[in-house]
């Protein structure tokens, strides 16, 4: 089971801004990393580190983390970020080094 | 760029041993963790192991049992194998290079990804 919580869904109106939300004890020691899945598509890497971008991701994405939580926010989101966001990080008990967050649905309205 | 491309049976029937081969091209496969990962219909994902260059390896728990992850000799490509499938390994089966960063806050993410290769169990 994952150890990383997400809410399932948020929506956004179009242009406005959303923050994605992940929590887990080990977010307290390892920064997570963020991917964008769209429907029938491999995940895409979004943010990575402590706020880095891919080349090719837009400023809009940035990262942050306080204690437990990292968080996504999209800033301006556009039609094109409407898509299911996982957070990613390692297991705090070590024997699971890499585990996945729950999911979070973002709907553009 | 780096490009990833899994490969293998779209059908496999239960008990029997998914394999699956992930070839990597435009790039090294050197000073990386070559990563396999799972999405069964409609759900999240799933870390199922991997192999660093030097042919160490790490897998999920759940799964160690049954996975074997190795890499080619002549390292341009590497493979999973998952034994004894059931109904429950129905998934997209993706490969994804992983980059681990040491510091004060370490972290790891995968960077390239193949495109996925949906693979069922069933007879």
């Amino acid at each position: 089971s994952s150890e990383l919580t997400q809410d399932p869904a948020v929506s956004v109106a179009l242009g406005q801004t959303v923050r994605i939300t992940c929590q887990g004890d080990s977010l307290r020691i390892y920064y997570a990393t963020w991917y964008q899945q769209k429907p029938g598509q491999a995940p895409v890497l979004v943010i990575y580190g402590k706020n880095n971008r891919p080349s090719g991701i837009p400023d809009r994405f940035s990262g942050s983390t306080s204690g437990n939580t990292a968080s996504l926010t999209i800033t301006g989101a556009q039609a094109e970020d409407e898509a299911e966001y996982y957070c990613q990080s390692r297991d705090s008990s070590d024997n699971h080094p890499y585990v996945f967050g729950t999911g979070t649905k973002v709907t553009v309205l | 760029q780096v490009q990833l491309q899994e490969s293998g049976p779209g059908l496999v029937k239960p008990s029997e041993t998914l394999s699956l081969t992930c070839t990597v091209s435009g790039g090294s496969i050197s000073s990386y963790y070559w990563t396999w990962i799972r999405q069964p219909p409609g759900k999240g994902l799933e870390w199922i192991g991997y192999i660093y260059y030097s042919g160490s390896t790490n897998y999920n728990p759940s799964l160690k049992s049954r996975v074997t992850i190795s890499l080619d000799t002549s390292k341009t490509h590497f493979s999973l194998e998952l034994s004894s499938v059931t109904a429950a390994d129905t998934a997209v089966y993706y490969c994804a290079r992983c980059i681990a960063v040491a510091g004060n806050h370490p972290y790891w993410y995968f960077d390239f990804w193949g495109r996925g290769t949906l693979v069922t169990v069933s007879s």
